[in-house]
């Protein structure tokens, strides 16, 4: 597998409390990208980074923010959390051109009380 | 923005029959991918297709891509325990590079 860690792999929170996430690679590739998987919905972006400093915004970044100040870090922050937000989020990463395949993280289940 | 439809949404197949999910977008893809998850894992990549019509097999799995390339599917000959999962398509549209939509996913479950 690619080397990619996601932090904490499970989370519970209280409606409200700010919440991060974290991804880790060791492959030094370009992009990242944060998923959260639900049932009936599949994979839907959330946010994508081409570049540290460099981010834009996926079909479902509403309540999310990100942060990657380093290539090998891609932080997912949920500034405050709501139920909705209940889900498991994958992190992903790519190397070489655009449509390359994705290698996903292990996830993290995260569950808002 | 761009829908990709998946079905059928769950299957369940004896072991040994065959298996079928189809997976349909409201645009046309440029290349279209396919992953599957294990039970409690995270989605793993299996191919990508990216001309119009192509055909592609990994032993007893049989990935199309439609001629307009705006449809896919995923056939499996003689399932076995190990095909279970879900099974996701997933796309490019020609309008947003960096953007892989993923279709809903098909469970797949094999009875022994």
């Amino acid at each position: 597998d690619a080397g990619i860690t996601q932090s904490p792999r499970h989370k519970v929170t209280e409606t409200g409390t700010p919440v991060t996430l974290r991804c880790h690679q060791t492959e030094n590739h370009r992009y990242m990208y944060w998923y959260r998987q639900d049932p009936g919905h599949g994979l839907r972006l959330i946010h994508y980074s081409y570049g540290v400093k460099d981010t834009d915004k996926g079909e479902v970044s509403d309540g999310y923010s990100v942060s990657r100040s380093k290539t090998e870090d891609f932080l997912l922050t949920l500034e405050s959390a709501t139920s909705s937000q209940t889900s498991v989020y994958f992190c992903a990463i790519q190397g070489g051109s655009y449509n390359s395949p994705l290698h996903f993280g292990n996830g993290t289940r995260l569950t808002v009380t | 923005g761009q829908q990709v439809m998946q079905i059928p949404q769950y299957q369940h197949v004896q072991e040994g029959e065959d298996f079928t999910t189809y997976c349909n977008s409201s645009t046309t893809l440029s290349n279209i991918q396919w992953y599957k998850q294990r039970p409690g894992g995270h989605p793993v990549f299996l191919i990508q297709l990216v001309k119009s019509g192509e055909v592609k097999k990994q032993k007893r799995l049989t990935f199309q891509f439609g001629e307009a390339k705006k449809n896919s599917s995923l056939h499996i000959t003689a399932t076995q325990t190990t095909d279970v999962g879900t099974y996701f398509c997933a796309g490019y549209s020609s309008g947003s590079a960096r953007q892989l939509t993923f279709g809903s996913g098909t469970q797949l479950t094999v009875l022994p």
